[in-house]
């Protein structure tokens, strides 16, 4: 099956700076890849997702890339705020079953 | 976050005992999921449904079973609970498949002594 490997496990950065975490997976029949949020004793919200046939997708203060070719995906936050600390969880999505990532904590300082 | 809800959301019980979780949406999603959450090991999919009565397992299906007799409801039942199925689960939904966004539930926290 797959196997989805996220990196770092736990990130500090100062407010307005930026933030990337990396995602890597095993099994190149994937073919979505979403980046959901969680904040403490809350439920994941999906924040952004990309697909396989595009190679990058911005929503304001977020991006995702994704390069097929070397089966990794990152999530991008820029201008970070107080409010973005939380855990970030990469997937991947591949016949109908959806492989995570173990999470980054992320901490933003005021 | 209205459109799909868990109970209980919390439960305490004993090793050995049956638990019954239910996921109840509103939305008429097609596909429902049920995850289990472990620190150190991110969301882990225990069994999934692709329609009424179409359920297939995820990567951690072992001691766990399913059943979904309406597009609305999806269970999750534990036959004889264990410590090591001591966990955060929450169940999502999603319409159009395998490529579609996920909708997660509040979550339940279940204790297994």
């Amino acid at each position: 099956g797959e196997n989805v490997e996220q990196h770092p496990s736990t990130l500090s950065v100062q407010e307005g700076d930026s933030a990337v975490i990396k995602c890597t997976y095993s099994d190149s029949a994937s073919n979505y890849f979403p980046w959901y949020k969680q904040e403490l004793g809350k439920r994941p919200q999906l924040i952004i997702d990309i697909r396989s046939n595009v190679g990058e997708k911005k929503d304001q203060r977020i991006a995702v890339t994704l390069n097929k070719t070397a089966k990794h995906f990152s999530l991008h936050i820029t201008e970070t705020q107080p409010e973005d600390s939380a855990v970030y969880f990469c997937a991947a999505s591949d016949e109908g079953q959806f492989y995570f990532g173990t999470g980054t904590s992320l901490t933003v300082i005021p | 976050d209205a459109g799909i809800t868990q109970s209980p959301r919390h439960k305490v019980t004993e090793t050995g005992t049956p638990v019954t979780l239910r996921c109840h949406q509103t939305e008429n999603h097609r596909y429902m999921y049920w995850y289990r959450q472990d620190p150190g090991h991110g969301l882990r999919l225990i069994h999934y449904s692709y329609g009424v009565k179409d359920t297939d397992k995820g990567e951690v299906s072992d001691g766990y079973s399913v059943s979904r007799s309406k597009t609305e409801d999806f269970l999750l039942t534990l036959e004889s609970a264990t410590s090591s199925q001591t966990s955060v689960y929450f169940c999502a939904m999603g319409s159009a498949g395998v490529t579609d966004t996920q909708y997660f539930g509040p979550g339940t926290r279940l204790t297994v002594l």
